[in-house]
């Protein structure tokens, strides 16, 4: 069964930091590009960033929206199964339910697969 | 960046109804379409991984059409558990972007 595990999660002040942590199981976890993607209390979803699928000698590939990019990190460490965002000078409108989910291209292939979700609070 | 209109935002109906929910792309994207949907305080749980194709173990009362801009979810039969915000993802191109989400009530 694919199971996709979010971690990391918490209150943080504006202009901190927070490293979110995915565990992926029950698949070949370098086969699959990675995603991570946001909704905010009663709000729609918002795609936050992806990574390419590696399996160790292909180029891996970073997509970032816009609202992210230059303050967020995507990265996997395919060796424990796990996809990271390393989230740099937080805004409250970071404030979200973050859910990754995994798809087997960065495009043309459609998510398949959604985490439960780990909630970042940016506040004073 | 292609856009996604959602339609309707929410909307209310009997069991036994026919409901469809429409999303239009800005620009083509051929098939790279999915739907799916999300029981509040659930994940988001994919229906129709391209725009007309149905995921595995997914009611065949779900049904999805289109290619390039505008495409169809179609749920026949509606049933109590079918109550819940659904939404489209189009995957062709960065940014991925969202339709805004249809919340469907039944009555």
């Amino acid at each position: 069964e694919v199971q996709l595990a979010e971690s990391g999660g918490g209150l943080v002040q504006p202009g901190g930091s927070l490293r979110l942590s995915c565990a992926a199981s029950g698949f070949n976890f370098d086969d699959y590009a990675m995603h991570w993607v946001r909704q905010a209390s009663g709000e729609g979803l918002e795609w936050v960033s992806t990574i390419s699928w590696n399996d160790g000698w292909k180029t891996i590939n970073r997509h970032y929206a816009d609202s992210v990019k230059g303050r967020f990190t995507i990265s996997r460490d395919n060796a424990k199964n796990s996809l990271y965002l390393q989230m740099n000078s937080l805004r409250p409108e970071d404030t979200a339910l973050y859910y990754c989910a995994r798809s087997l291209g960065e495009l043309s292939f459609p998510i398949d697969s959604w985490g439960q979700g780990t909630l970042v609070t940016v506040s004073s | 960046d292609i856009q996604m209109t959602q339609s309707p935002s929410s909307l209310s109906a009997s069991v036994g109804d026919r409901v469809t929910i429409t999303c239009r792309a800005s620009q083509g994207i051929r098939s790279d379409l999915g739907w799916y949907q999300q029981i509040p305080g659930k994940a988001p749980k994919r229906l129709i991984p391209a725009a007309s194709s149905l995921q595995g173990g997914v009611p065949s009362r779900f049904s999805g059409r289109g290619s390039g801009t505008e495409f169809t979810l179609t749920i026949t039969n509606l049933q109590p558990e079918d109550s819940a915000s659904y939404f489209c993802l189009q995957h062709s191109s960065f940014p991925l972007t969202f339709g805004g989400g249809t919340k469907v009530e039944i009555k």
